[in-house]
């Protein structure tokens, strides 16, 4: 299985709404993670199953997803949200496939 | 609070292998499904491999199948990830993961660097 994230770089301002979308190559159900990586530091995970918002995350964090198509969405972009984030599908059998990464940089 | 610590930095020679530790608390170890995941100097996050709690089997990316061996000790909740034949293409810092359905717990990382 195959994730093909977009974009890789993606200008923005505080206050705007983005999308970063993963694209699967085949069927992966459901299973279609999303988290956010700051420099020097481990992945945070912010949405599990598509879109189930982890404890504790913002509620400007969305997911969705359209057959094979994932998106996230940040809803009026806070300071601290310009990062790189990553999809992740997990799967029993073939193991876990992360997209390529979008870095979220100020316009 | 679920912690996972992990081993420090290590600098190998080129032909050598590491070992990295990563130990749990705050959660049942038993429970939990554990994965390591490399992410070289600025570049993307590459999973290696792991163990999935729910089929109790271990699984490696192709990439890393014929020189990496992930093991756990469940009597003092450390999980070990072993890596062989290291390269220049090896230096990465080395995360561990666990998790359940509802939550996913990162260790701090571990820099290992392979340097002639």
């Amino acid at each position: 299985i195959q994730m093909n994230q977009s974009p890789s770089s993606l200008p923005a301002s505080v206050g705007d709404k983005v999308t970063i979308t993963c694209r699967a190559n085949q069927g992966v159900g459901n299973e279609l993670d999303w988290y956010q990586q700051k420099p020097g530091k481990p992945p945070t995970r912010l949405i599990y199953a598509t879109s189930s918002l982890q404890s504790g995350v913002p509620s400007r964090f969305s997911g969705s997803r359209s057959g094979t198509n994932f998106t996230l969405t940040i809803n009026s972009l806070q300071p601290e949200d310009f990062t790189t984030y990553y999809c992740l599908h997990q799967s029993n059998y073939s193991g876990w496939t992360f997209g390529q990464g979008t870095k979220v940089e100020i316009k | 609070q679920v912690q996972l610590i992990q081993s420090g930095a290590e600098v190998k020679k080129p032909g050598a292998s590491v070992k990295v530790s990563c130990k749990i608390s705050g959660y049942s170890f038993s429970e939990l499904s554990i994965h390591w995941v490399r992410q070289a100097p600025g570049k993307g996050l590459e999973w290696m491999g792991g163990f999935d709690r729910e089929d109790g089997d271990t699984i490696y990316a192709q990439t890393f199948q014929d020189r990496v061996t992930m093991t756990e000790d469940t009597s003092t909740a450390t999980a070990y990830m072993e890596l062989r034949s290291l390269t220049s293409e090896d230096t990465a810092v080395y995360y561990c993961s666990a998790s359940y359905t509802f939550a996913a717990y990162w260790g701090q990382g571990t820099l290992v660097t392979v340097s002639s």
